[in-house]
Parts: C-alpha cells; structure tokens; sequence
C-alpha cells in the first residue's frame, strides 16, 4: 500500500456542487498539507495542518476547506465548485519542518 | 514577480547527455532546497536534499545551491529515458511554518 492515498483518483462533477477529497497516511507523520497543481503556475498550498487541533490555511483557501478527522486523514472539501478549481490536488506529508514531503498520486478533479 | 523562478521547457536531451536544470529565486531567507521529480499522473518525489550552500552528490544527481546568487542547479550525469519526467525546485525558510515555495517545474525528454 501507498505511503501517502489519496481518492478518489479521478472525478468529474458539476458546478455547485459539494465534493469532498479523501487523503491517508501510514508514515505517522504529524504534518499533511493540501495542493493544488495547475499548468503554468506549479504547486499552491491551500491548507496545512500540524496536528489534529491544528489547522492552518494557506495561499489559496478561499472556497476550500478541510477536517483533520485523525493524525492519519486530512479531507479537503469544495463547499460548491466552481470550473476554476478544476486541477490536480495533491496531499503531503511531512515528518517535521525541515524535511521533505511525501506525496500523494493526486486526485484529479474537473468540474463542469 | 514570483519567488522561485523555473524554466518550464520542455527540454530534450539524447541518452547519455548531461542535463542542468536550474531555478532562481528572491527570498534570501530560503534555507533549505530540494528537487523533485514528478512522473505524468503521479505525484512529486524527493529526488535530493540540501541545506544552505554548497554541492551534494547521490549517484547519477548532483545538486548544487549558491545563495550569494540565489541560484540553485540540479545535475543529471548519464541521462536515460527513465528520467524523463518533470522536475520541480522547492524551498523554505526557517519560519512560517517552514511552507515549501514550488518552482513551476521543468519538463525533460531523454531520447534514445
């Protein structure tokens, strides 16, 4: 199994819409975050969180949000999505400040 | 003007040739560096790690960081189609949670 799940893999869905994107680790780290990838404009964080307790948002928030459910699952939720949030979202983990992030393989998100 | 600053490409090299990828950026607090690489539909992986100046070496990758020129350089000796991929510079600093600024990434062909 995968370090770092994230699902689904891919969905389509439509304008307004609530849709709720799913990530799991089993590294046990503290630290997961949520990106988004978009073409020309590279990785952009919009929340992080350092502990269940602790949530913080990032460049991009507006128009997301997230639940810290356990220290092993961090969601990230589109309350109603527009096609501009149509990308690539990526959850990472991170065993401390000063390492690098373990990825997820990314949900690809298209909203129509 | 953007932190980090990366040559999107795409670049194509032939097999065996030796690739140099580099980035720049702006915020001299940055401290720590890394280069990713990221597979088509998957997510980045921690390709090297380096902290503040210097050269740092691991098989076929060296990566080198000059933080008088805020530049940062990624080596590819012996370059073969199993690299193609993109690659993407990353950094932080020692505050603000430590976020990573993603360059956009550099797209690689290794032809045979």
């Amino acid at each position: 199994d995968a370090d770092v799940t994230q699902t689904p893999r891919n969905r389509i869905t439509k304008t307004g819409k609530r849709i709720m994107l799913e990530c799991s680790q089993t590294k046990g780290h503290d630290r997961m975050y949520w990106y988004r990838q978009d073409p020309g404009l590279g990785l952009r964080l919009i929340y992080y969180s350092f502990d269940v307790k602790d949530i913080n948002k990032g460049e991009i928030s507006d128009g997301y949000s997230v639940s810290r459910q356990a220290q092993a699952k961090f969601s990230l939720s589109l309350e109603s999505a527009i096609p501009n949030q149509t990308a690539l979202y990526f959850c990472a983990t991170r065993q401390g400040a000063n390492y690098g992030y373990t990825f997820g393989s990314g949900t690809r998100l298209t909203v129509v | 003007q953007k932190e980090v600053e990366q040559d999107p490409g795409p670049l194509s090299v032939p097999e065996g040739a030796i690739v140099s990828l580099n980035c720049t950026y702006s915020n001299s607090a940055f401290q720590y560096f890394m280069w990713y690489r990221q597979y088509s539909r998957k997510g980045p992986e921690l390709l090297m790690y380096t902290y503040s100046s210097g050269n740092k070496e691991d098989g076929r990758f060296t990566a080198q960081v000059d933080k008088s020129s805020k530049y940062i350089s990624l080596f590819i000796r012996d370059s073969q189609p199993s690299d193609s991929a993109t690659y993407l510079c990353a950094m932080s600093s020692t505050g603000g949670g430590n976020k990573l600024t993603f360059g956009t990434g550099t797209q690689l062909k290794v032809e045979l």
